[in-house]
Parts: C-alpha cells; sequence; structure tokens
C-alpha cells in the first residue's frame, strides 16, 4: 500500500458526459501528479500540482483539467468524454521538493474509467 | 524534444542478470535518469534513481555513461517475480521542468 487513494475504483459512462476523479496523496507529500494509461500504452503524464499549484504540464487535453484544493487532495476533471478516454488513470504524490530532483512518486491503485 | 526509447520486451530466465538500456539523446544538463517497475492493475514503483556514473541499491543497480545519452538498469539474478514492465524516466524539477517517461519494456522472466 503505497498511502496513495484514489476513487472510484471503476468508472463507466457514456460519450460526452464528464466525470470527475479524487486523490488523496500520502500524508504530509505536497505534489500531485495524473497519468493516464491506455490498454497497451505506457504512461502519459497529464500534470503537477505542487502545494495548490500547477507546476508542471505535460500532454494534457484541453478537455480535462486538474486542481488542488488546500487539503492537497486533487482532482481530475474529464469532460467531452470520447471513447479514446478509455484508460486507467494514475494519480501518484512525493514529497516536498527541495532540490530539482524529482523526488520519488508513490502511485495510487488507479480509477479505470470506461467510456462506451 | 526530449524522448526516451526502450527496447518493447526482453525475456530472461531465473537466475540470470537482465539489462535494460534505455535511450536518451537529448538528455540535458539538468536531467535526473529514474526507472520504475510497473505490475499488472498497480501503479508504477521506483526502483532506482541517478545523474551519473553508478548507483546501486539493494534491489538494482544503474549504470550511466559519461555523455549520459543512455542509461542501463541492471537487475541481478532475476525470479519470475521480476516479471513485469520498466519504466524509463528523464525529468528536472527545476526551471523549464518536465516528466518524460519511456513506453516501458515487458520483462518475462521464465523458469
Amino acid at each position: 500500500d503505497s498511502g496513495v487513494t484514489q476513487t472510484p475504483k471503476h468508472l463507466i459512462t457514456a460519450t460526452g458526459q464528464r466525470v470527475t476523479l479524487r486523490c488523496s496523496p500520502r500524508s504530509g507529500d505536497l505534489s500531485v501528479y495524473w497519468y493516464q494509461q491506455s490498454l497497451d500504452q505506457g504512461l502519459q503524464f497529464l500534470i503537477q500540482y505542487y502545494n495548490g499549484e500547477e507546476r508542471a504540464k505535460g500532454n494534457i487535453l484541453e478537455r480535462f483539467s486538474a486542481q488542488q484544493f488546500p487539503d492537497l487532495h486533487s482532482e481530475l476533471n474529464l469532460s467531452s468524454l470520447e471513447l479514446g478516454d478509455s484508460a486507467l488513470y494514475f494519480c501518484a504524490s512525493s514529497a516536498e521538493m527541495t532540490s530539482d530532483l524529482y523526488n520519488e512518486q508513490f502511485f495510487g491503485p488507479g480509477t479505470r474509467l470506461t467510456v462506451l | 524534444l526530449a524522448k526516451t526509447t526502450q527496447p518493447i520486451s526482453m525475456d530472461s530466465y531465473e537466475g540470470q542478470e537482465v539489462n535494460i538500456t534505455c535511450s536518451h539523446n537529448n538528455i540535458a544538463t539538468n536531467d535526473y535518469i529514474t526507472w520504475y517497475q510497473q505490475f499488472p492493475s498497480q501503479g508504477p514503483r521506483f526502483i532506482i534513481q541517478g545523474y551519473k556514473t553508478k548507483v546501486t541499491n539493494e534491489v538494482a543497480s544503474l549504470f550511466i555513461p559519461a555523455d549520459r545519452k543512455s542509461s542501463t538498469l541492471s537487475l541481478p539474478r532475476v525470479s519470475l517475480s521480476d516479471t513485469a514492465v520498466y519504466y524509463c524516466l528523464v525529468g528536472y524539477a527545476g526551471n523549464n521542468r518536465k516528466l518524460i517517461w519511456g513506453l516501458g519494456t515487458s520483462l518475462a522472466v521464465n523458469p
């Protein structure tokens, strides 16, 4: 158990809908990362938040957005869903960054999104 | 544009040493190299991280040549439980920060 929790575990929805995925980082971790992993694909880095502020952006679509709240939990919002958005979405957290080094990321169990 | 390239798959046998190489030709001076392991339906798990030369921990070694254009993850005496996907990551957390993940190498360890 990494200490990172994600809800829900599974989500089934229809095209055109909007969903929200939730992540609670490990206690004390200030950074939260979101990733998308499609079937038989590698990890696609979407976005990173650090202490409530966006810190790094990857291949995140404009239909997707995220935020990190004062209690450090994070939500990933996916809108106008398409079939191709079906994937496993991981959240990861890491400790406070004190250097330019990316600290070890601890991954949650993921949310499996199925768009029908 | 920075990119990491890894072999798609590798096969090995129990007790052998496995070396997985990642190519990152455009690595920048400040980039660090990290490797993660992922089992099916689980999130990746950190294995090892380095900047140059050699790093060793209780589970693996990481070799980085002087030009840093590649890195090699070495798993000594693999077992069946090492069957997993291994990801190479190049990242820098300072200005112009980035996280570039490879597509992963699927390692199959056979009896």
